[in-house]
């Protein structure tokens, strides 16, 4: 069956441009999670949607980044005004549980690699 | 707050060489843990998880065991191959009412060599 899939799969931006991010999840999944993954580092988490509310997102860094996922499936996640420092994967997670128990393992997608100039 | 550690890479082995990949955590409560593998030029996926101490997880030859005692959940295999190249990351989620948020290590590259 179909995966995760994000896109762009690749995206330059020029320092101060907006840009939006994609993510389609698995079809049913519940919970949908963003990641940010810097260069040779793990990934850090973002923001977590259950269904189509945000019920965390202690992880962005500014208030330039923000998500929605407004009919509980597809995600957006935007970044205004793009700095250097943004450059990173950006990762989408889907699962098919909210919290705890075998339904929690988190199916990743191929990320998008963001480069601001 | 929630962290992992994982050995500090990269490791290169010959084929059929032992591997350990060592992690230990450090969080509140009774996490689950997870190994994650990132072969190059894909996703991350799912190698194993654990969810309750000293419970094993196990896939593709690659075992890993939850002590509590030592916070540790060690990746190991008995015969590596040149396909188990790839990075591999550790992390833990605590399965809060805000989901299972995944707190990662920093990842170690491992190659192996014919």
């Amino acid at each position: 069956g179909a995966g995760v899939s994000q896109s762009p799969r690749y995206k330059v931006a020029k320092r101060g441009q907006d840009v939006a991010l994609r993510c389609d999840p698995i079809s049913g999944h519940v919970s949908l999670f963003w990641y940010q993954q810097a260069l040779g580092q793990g990934p850090e988490f973002l923001t977590y949607f259950q269904n189509e509310a945000q019920l965390d997102k202690s992880g962005l860094p500014s208030d330039r980044f923000f998500a929605e996922r407004p009919e509980g499936s597809v995600s957006t996640l935007k970044i205004q005004r793009t700095q250097q420092e943004d450059s990173a994967v950006y990762l989408c997670a889907s699962s098919p549980g909210v919290a705890g128990g075998l339904t929690d393992t988190q199916y990743f997608g191929p990320g998008t690699r963001l480069t601001v100039l | 707050g929630n962290s992992v550690t994982q050995m500090e890479g990269p490791v290169t082995l010959s084929e059929e060489a032992f591997l350990t990949i060592n992690c230990t955590y450090t969080a509140t409560g009774y996490p689950s843990l997870f190994w994650y593998v990132q072969y190059p030029g894909e996703g991350l996926q799912l190698l194993l998880k654990a969810t309750k101490a000293d419970d094993k997880g196990s896939n593709k030859g690659f075992e890993a065991t939850y002590r509590k005692e030592t916070t540790s959940f060690h990746l190991e295999k008995g015969s590596v191959q040149v396909s188990d190249s790839a990075v591999y990351f550790c992390a833990l989620s605590r399965g809060e009412t805000s989901g299972s948020r995944l707190t990662f290590g920093e990842g170690t590259q491992l190659t192996v060599n014919p």
